[in-house]
């Protein structure tokens, strides 16, 4: 069993819809939460952390984190085609200050 | 002010081969963290550096080494390369000063094996 699942989608949505995202993992021990978006042929780009449990939001993006049930949520609003990317989830326990573990990522594509 | 940048973009080498791949860190940064993504897949970590030496390392074998030089700057060395080892190589970079949270990843090497 992979530490971190996340379904791999592609997921498609018109645009103006509201987009969740999601990841489960199983490391009690993560504690800090993150949402990269990656372009095709690019590197992955930072859009949200989270440390521990709670809320979080950025303009369009919220991201959540409910550690009792080990599930984390990036949920966007108002999608724009420019959306449309891979999104990884990403996490790490408080003494990896180095090592992220990644979901596998979620293809995303927003239609006009 | 420039990101992390890595070379070469592409690269293409033979079973058996060895291959050298380069990264320099966002400016400010110290630490840099070398990820491997086969396709399809989230980045998986390969080891990280900071002060020159190797501080952690993730489940890769021993023909993955890297360095760090005084500059910051790395490289990851990947010898008798296997059909396997094709992927996006990412390389990126924090402040260890900084928050942690806060990796910066470079646009990445892809390495076709053949």
């Amino acid at each position: 069993q992979k530490e971190v699942e996340q379904d791999p989608g592609p997921l498609s949505v018109p645009e103006g819809a509201i987009v969740s995202l999601n990841c489960t993992y199983s490391n009690s021990a993560f504690q800090y939460f993150m949402w990269y978006r990656q372009y095709s042929r690019k590197g992955p780009e930072l859009l949200m952390y989270t440390y521990s449990s709670g809320n979080k939001e950025d303009g369009r993006f919220t991201a959540q984190v409910d550690k009792s049930s080990k599930y984390i949520s990036l949920f966007i609003r108002d999608s724009q085609p420019s959306d449309s990317a891979t999104y990884l989830c990403a996490m790490r326990s408080s003494s990896n200050t180095g090592k992220l573990i990644f979901g596998q990522g979620t293809t995303l594509q927003v239609k006009p | 002010d420039a990101g992390v940048t890595q070379s070469p973009t592409h690269l293409i080498k033979t079973r058996g081969q060895q291959v050298t791949l380069r990264c320099s860190p966002k400016s400010g940064h110290d630490t840099v963290s070398w990820y491997q993504q086969a396709l399809g897949q989230g980045p998986q970590f390969i080891f990280q550096y900071y002060e020159e030496e190797e501080r952690q390392r993730g489940n890769f074998p021993d023909r993955f080494s890297g360095h760090q030089f005084p500059n910051y700057s790395s490289e990851l060395n990947v010898n008798a390369l296997l059909l396997g080892d094709s992927a996006l190589y990412l390389c990126a970079s924090r402040s260890r000063a900084g928050v942690y949270n806060e990796q910066f990843f470079g646009p990445g090497t892809r390495l076709t094996v053949l």
